[in-house]
């Protein structure tokens, strides 16, 4: 067990529809991940947030949004949904920097039909 | 950015055998990360390892940064130990991962 929690494990919706998917980190990690796996694309960064706030954005579409709580759990949402954005959605926290060791939950799995 | 290459890309082994997995990156790092996702998709940190060696059991894992590539071997393999190994490394705000390293273990 991570220490990361994420919530639901499985999730399936249709086209056009919006979701939030929930992670709590680690106790006293500050910083928190997210990531999409998809079999053609694999593991990809989306974005990160460290104590309430924006630090870095990878590939992460307009139609999905992110924040971080001040108690340090966070939300990602993806709304107009579409069927490529069907994946595993990881949430991984570490103490502070992406170059600390990053601790993964056991994901979300999206089926959009 | 930063890029990340395993090898090879499957591995089928019998119970018992022993293995070792390759990542090569383009540039120089200061951390490396090897984990294991298992069938149930969960991702497993198996190692932080920015240089050296370490082992933990039957596995173990060693950088050498000057020549950029990292090498994870496992032991007496067991079924349990099938899955897709990944190795990632950090590069512009973010942690870049290699496609994999497929492996099953075959009773």
């Amino acid at each position: 067990d991570s220490g990361v929690t994420q919530t639901p494990k499985h999730l399936i919706t249709a086209t056009g529809q919006r979701v939030t998917l929930r992670c709590s980190p680690r106790s006293g990690d500050l910083s928190v991940y997210w990531y999409q796996q998809s079999l053609d694309q694999g593991l990809q960064f989306l974005i990160q947030y460290y104590n309430g706030e924006e630090r870095a954005k990878g590939n992460i579409l307009e139609r999905f949004s992110a924040q971080q709580f001040p108690d340090l759990h966070s939300e990602l949402n993806l709304s107009s949904l579409e069927l490529g954005d069907s994946a595993l959605y990881f949430c991984a926290s570490s103490a502070s920097s992406f170059t600390d060791t990053q601790y993964f939950g056991p994901g979300t799995r999206l089926t959009v039909l | 950015g930063i890029q990340v290459e395993q090898s090879p890309p499957d591995l089928i082994l019998q119970e018992g055998a022993n293995s070792t997995l390759r990542c090569n990156f383009s540039d120089s790092v200061n951390n490396l990360q090897w984990f294991h996702q298992n069938p149930w998709g969960q991702l497993i940190n198996l190692f932080y390892i920015p240089s050296g060696t370490k082992q933990n059991g039957r596995l173990s894992a060693t950088t050498v940064a000057t020549e950029r590539y990292s090498l994870l071997y496992i032991s007496s393999s067991q079924t349990t130990d099938s899955g897709v190994y990944f190795c990632a490394a950090p590069s512009a705000q973010k942690l870049v991962f290699g496609q994999g390293t497929r492996l099953t273990i075959n009773p």
